[in-house]
């Protein structure tokens, strides 16, 4: 599986934009980008996911570099909900349909 | 649809006793996944099904551990003779199958065995 590479924490104050990156420098043609996030004492939940383009959804935006090395999860305006370990993860449908997490950032906000 | 559900949240267990875990997927959902997840780690994949059939195992599913998903609705993953490193949060998920719409897992909120 392909490998990504995120910073371990990161801090960031309320109502002000984060921006969250990762690092895939093997990514595959066929490799999706996909971003989860897990909150304290919960499972993981689906942020957002691209293949090239950039990516808007109602939690977070996905903007990909153009040589799709690097990828970056933008939280526009960050609460105190959304503190929680943010995965970046790789899904590639040749190898099999599963999600292979690292150990994501952790994502703290400061009020 | 109340979205995936795990049965028991908790499990406190004795080493070298056999537990078994449920889960219950969304109900049009016909991948189902299994991970373990230790403190400070991403969750590690264990398994997966498509329906009833078990298409993929992990190499960290030792003998001791085994899962079905008979008639391809709820699951079971069992550990037999457990040890304290079996002690984590066990996690499951559900989604469509790639190709056939939705591509984002759902999780439930797992069960944590603690292995005495």
């Amino acid at each position: 599986d392909a490998k990504t590479t995120q910073p371990n924490s990161m801090e960031s104050n309320e109502e002000e934009p984060v921006h969250l990156p990762c690092n895939h420098s093997t990514i595959s043609g066929t490799d999706y980008i996909h971003w989860y996030r897990q909150l304290p004492s919960q499972g993981p939940e689906y942020v957002i996911h691209g293949l090239t383009s950039n990516v808007n959804n109602r939690m977070a935006s996905l903007a990909i570099a153009e040589d799709r090395k690097s990828s970056t999860l933008i939280l526009h305006r960050a609460t105190l909900r959304d503190a929680a370990v943010y995965y970046c993860i790789l899904r590639d449908l040749s190898s099999g349909d599963k999600l292979t997490f690292g150990t994501g950032t952790r994502l703290a906000v400061r009020p | 649809d109340t979205g995936v559900s795990q049965d028991p949240r908790h499990k406190i267990t004795k080493r070298g006793q056999n537990v078994t875990f449920r889960c219950d997927p969304i109900s049009e959902h016909n991948r189902l996944y299994w991970y373990r997840q230790t403190l400070g780690q991403g969750p590690e994949f264990l398994t997966y099904f498509q329906n009833e059939a078990q298409l993929e195992k992990s190499r960290l599913l030792s003998d001791r551990f085994s899962a079905e998903r008979p008639k391809g609705s709820f699951s079971t993953l069992e550990i037999q003779r457990t040890e304290q490193g079996d002690s984590a949060m066990y996690l499951c998920a559900s989604s469509l199958a790639w190709g056939e719409g939705d591509t984002e897992a759902f999780f439930g909120q797992g069960t944590r065995l603690t292995v005495v």
